[in-house]
């Protein structure tokens, strides 16, 4: 089905611990976001990539590094988890920015 | 096929009158439904929920409606301001994912 996939769907992290979440999507759409959920909080963007080979930063970049060498997939590394970082997290990919989001389904962390 | 759809892209609507903007979705569980607001360049921001326990849930000008027969969810905003105009998500939340719908892109026109 074509979509927005994230991998994995849950983790645990001990702190200090590293991981990479990966979000992948098959609609050739040229802009790809990462969001982190928390309760009261909305989404908020971490990262974001208008095309392949290009990232920039979202309104919560700290602690987060990102990857766009393929155009299907958008990657969100964490070097050294935080339990700050305990949320939710959402990919999503649009051929317009204006309009037509695509979520992917979320990847549950936390972080002890 | 997608669990949660937004089958209007866009809505027109009078400064002063009612918008109301429809979702439905496939899974029949008891679930959590949230609707967020997205101004061009920001990060969606949460709007208003509702729990599948309720058919109705009010927060100032935003009614949300939930319709469990139907599968329907509806987001009323009485009156509509011109400063409404934005992108409004659906999604679901089912505990172990979230679904979302491809959004509808709200003008209100002065």
């Amino acid at each position: 089905n074509a979509g927005v996939t994230q991998t994995p769907k849950f983790r645990v992290l001990k702190t200090g611990q590293s991981m990479t979440l990966l979000c992948a999507q098959d609609m050739n759409h040229e802009y790809m976001y990462w969001y982190r959920q928390d309760p009261g909080m909305g989404l908020r963007l971490i990262h974001y990539s208008v095309g392949e080979g290009t990232t920039a930063k979202g309104e919560v970049p700290d602690g987060y590094n990102v990857s766009r060498l393929k155009k299907q997939n958008f990657l969100l590394g964490l070097e050294s988890a935080a339990p700050s970082q305990t949320s939710v997290y959402f990919c999503a990919s649009s051929f317009d920015p204006l309009v037509g989001y695509t979520f992917g389904s979320g990847t549950r962390l936390t972080v002890v | 096929d997608q669990q949660v759809k937004q089958n209007s892209p866009s809505l027109s609507v009078q400064e002063g009158r009612i918008s109301i903007l429809n979702c439905d979705y496939t899974n029949s569980m008891f679930d959590y439904f949230l609707w967020y607001k997205k101004y061009p360049a920001e990060g969606p921001t949460f709007l208003i929920s509702i729990s599948s326990i309720k058919d109705k849930n009010e927060d100032g000008r935003f009614t949300v409606f939930l319709n469990k027969s139907a599968k329907h969810l509806s987001l009323h905003i009485v009156p509509s301001q011109p400063g409404d105009s934005a992108v409004y998500f659906c999604a679901e939340d089912t505990g172990n994912q979230f679904y979302f719908g491809t959004g509808t892109s709200l003008t209100v026109i002065p």
